[in-house]
């Protein structure tokens, strides 16, 4: 069942306008960053992916940003439109090579006014 | 390309009955696929990981006997809840791990269970 007290980050954006989207990731050894879209009542949906020897890369409307030093992603959405409303997850791979798992953050729900 | 099926969609089920949950890799191939649980308002919760022709491995504080996972090809992995209850309720959404594109991970529509 629902966790009570368990709130979303909530960012309301002008249709038009930028979003950014943060998050803090926790493992110094992640080395392998993911952003994910989720809509209500679909899985996650791949956005953009970065790896640790970058500290930026683009893609279709969307920039992520990546700042090892203080463990910091941020994904950047140009001219927001009504249809990006969603859940964003960012998602690391903590273990390196070994496992492939992926720990998320708790999301971020993004809100376009039109 | 990179399409990840689930089936059902949806399911109610009356508590104490197993129920059955398929995930497919429509066209690629998944050595590794992942199966998550999610509740309203938060985040995935990662189950278990399913390798294929292997037993899977579980999470810590997630039920083996409760959650079978049967992984036996490269495009299909399935979730069987046991015994279902109330508190099994959930959303549960398989990923599936691309060969070819390591640590990349394609999500499934996800599945939601209601058991009464």
């Amino acid at each position: 069942g629902e966790s009570v007290g368990l709130h979303l980050p909530t960012l309301s954006v002008q249709e038009g306008d930028n979003s950014i989207i943060n998050c803090a990731y926790s493992n110094s050894a992640s080395d392998y960053f993911i952003w994910y879209k989720q809509e209500s009542g679909k899985g996650p949906q791949f956005i953009i992916d970065i790896r640790s020897n970058m500290d930026k890369r683009q893609g279709q409307r969307v920039t992520v940003l990546l700042n090892k030093t203080v463990k910091h992603l941020s994904l950047q959405i140009a001219a927001t439109q009504p249809g990006d409303s969603a859940v964003y997850f960012c998602a690391e791979n903590p273990s390196g090579a070994g496992s492939y798992q992926l720990t998320f953050g708790k999301g971020t729900k993004l809100s376009v006014i039109p | 390309g990179a399409v990840v099926s689930q089936h059902p969609s949806w399911v109610i089920c009356k508590s104490g009955t197993s129920v059955k949950i398929e995930c497919r890799s429509l066209d690629f191939q998944a050595t590794t696929m992942f199966w998550y649980r999610q509740f309203p308002k938060q985040s995935l919760m990662l189950m278990a990981t399913s390798n294929e022709g292997s037993k899977a491995t579980y999470e810590q504080g997630v039920e083996k006997d409760k959650f079978l996972i049967n992984h036996a090809s490269l495009t299909l992995s399935t979730l069987t809840v046991t015994s279902a209850h109330p508190e099994d309720s959930s959303f549960y959404i398989c990923s599936a791990r691309d060969i070819l594109v390591r640590e990349t991970q394609y999500f499934g529509p996800g599945t939601r269970l209601l058991v009464l």
